[in-house]
């Protein structure tokens, strides 16, 4: 059964740095291209980034809002991905999600989703 | 940025209604449409990918169509256990994209 758990969430203030991990179980993690989904208080789904496999170069893309301050990585010997969030701003406040990313026929979509992590940004 | 929009934003309805959602995309996107199902205070679950294919332990009442620009997400005999937000979301170019969600109530 495949299972990811997110940690790291917490209360931090405007500019402060935070990284976000997500422990995964119950697949090949070092096969898997992997994604960082939010959400804020209320709102909808809102795609963060992806990694790819390290077969595939784990190299990353960024949405446009975040990619200056965001950055995804992962440790396949741990089977863990991170998230590190840099200059925290109060409409990062959202929680995140980790999520495998499985190839369909036509595209990537995001197969399992961790529980998430709660993020807050205020001073 | 591909822009998805769905409609409705919201609807109500009662226990064995026929419930269709519609998903539109900016641009043509094929068949790169996935669906998801969401409950409160739950993580989202993928409900079909690719369009129309309903993905491992989703019950055959979901069923998804379209292509190009254009999508529906039917759900043909609504369950108690169906009402929850849904989204849409394309794959076919990043940055991956979402519509706002269409919350299903009674």
């Amino acid at each position: 059964e495949v299972q990811l758990v997110e940690s790291g969430g917490g209360l931090v203030k405007p500019g402060e740095s935070l990284t976000l991990s997500c422990a995964a179980s119950g697949f090949t993690f070092s096969g898997a291209w992997m994604s960082w989904v939010r959400q804020a208080p209320g709102k909808g789904l809102e795609w963060v980034g992806r990694i790819r496999s390290k077969i595939d170069g784990a190299t990353t893309d960024y949405a446009a809002p975040v990619k200056d301050r965001f950055s995804i990585s992962r440790d396949d010997s741990k089977n863990t991905l991170y998230l590190q969030i840099n200059s925290l701003k109060p409409e990062d406040t959202a929680v995140y999600y980790c999520a495998t990313m499985r190839f369909g026929p036509t595209g990537l979509y995001f197969d399992s989703w961790g529980q998430g992590a709660l993020v807050t940004v205020s001073s | 940025d591909i822009q998805m929009t769905q409609s409705p934003s919201s609807l109500s309805a009662s226990v064995g209604d026929r419930v269709t959602i519609t998903c539109r995309a900016s641009q043509s996107i094929s068949t790169y449409l996935n669906w998801y199902q969401q409950k409160p205070g739950k993580a989202p679950k993928s409900l079909i990918y690719a369009a129309s294919r309903l993905q491992s332990g989703v019950p055959s009442r979901f069923t998804g169509s379209g292509a190009e620009t254009d999508f529906t997400l039917t759900i043909s005999s609504l369950q108690p256990e169906d009402f929850a937000t849904y989204y849409c979301q394309q794959s076919f170019s990043t940055p991956y994209t979402f519509g706002q969600g269409t919350k299903v109530e009674i």
